[in-house]
């Protein structure tokens, strides 16, 4: 079975650029999550969605930061103007109603490099 | 989000020695989940527990869910050389929805 996919897996950008990263979930799945990792913070939640509806985005940095679902097979992180500070691995994550005994699937994440 | 607090922060071991790392948190989680990840890859899970007192094993992994639900702790039983990773907790509190509180993680290193 195909994981969480995203693209892409590695972006390296100028500051002042717009960057869209992209998550595919595991299929059937209804809930999707995205994660920013970085050195100081671990990981911390951004935003997630449930059936496509944004339900949770009080993790989301400030306004440069954008999340859409258009439908369920699909998701973009946007971050418009980006910074240097916004250089992190991005995570998608997956999970089947809710994460009460069915746990959030990762994919393989997205290293963003803003210089 | 809740910061747990996950230690050891590393550990430097030698193949065939037992390793142990836990976490504690100030909140009551109803659910502990125990991920591993490798350089390049994503968080991979290894165990959950959903029961305060739930003791659970996958393979040499043994974890548990502690009686107060604010802490859990990893086992793993002699290590091999491709247990080398970092180890994280993760609690959830449904009612504060499905968001997981992520430790800081512990890097593990086995030397052959």
């Amino acid at each position: 079975d195909a994981g969480v996919i995203q693209s892409p897996r590695h972006e390296v950008t100028e500051m002042g650029q717009e960057v869209t990263l992209r998550c595919k979930p595991i299929s059937g799945h209804d809930y999707l999550f995205w994660y920013r990792q970085t050195m100081m913070r671990g990981l911390e939640l951004l935003i997630y969605f449930n059936n496509n509806v944004p339900i949770d985005d009080s993790g989301m940095p400030e306004d440069r930061f954008s999340a859409k679902m258009p439908n369920a097979s699909f998701s973009t992180l946007k971050i418009q103007p980006s910074e240097p500070r916004d250089s992190a691995v991005y995570f998608c994550a997956s999970s089947s109603e809710g994460t009460v005994n069915q746990p959030q699937h990762f994919g393989d994440g997205t290293r963003l490099s803003i210089l | 989000g809740q910061q747990l607090n996950q230690s050891p922060q590393s550990m430097f071991i030698q193949e065939g020695e037992d390793v142990s790392m836990n976490c504690t948190s100030s909140s009551i989680f109803n659910t502990w989940l125990w991920y591993k990840q490798e350089p390049g890859e994503g968080p991979v899970l290894l165990i959950a527990l959903y029961k305060a007192g739930e003791l659970t094993s996958n393979g040499r992994l043994t974890a548990q869910f502690g009686i107060t639900r604010k802490d859990s702790f990893l086992n793993i039983s002699a290590s091999i050389p491709s247990d080398v990773g970092i180890y994280f907790c993760a609690g959830q509190d449904s009612n504060s929805g499905y968001a997981l509180n992520f430790g800081k993680g512990t890097s593990l290193l086995v030397t052959p």
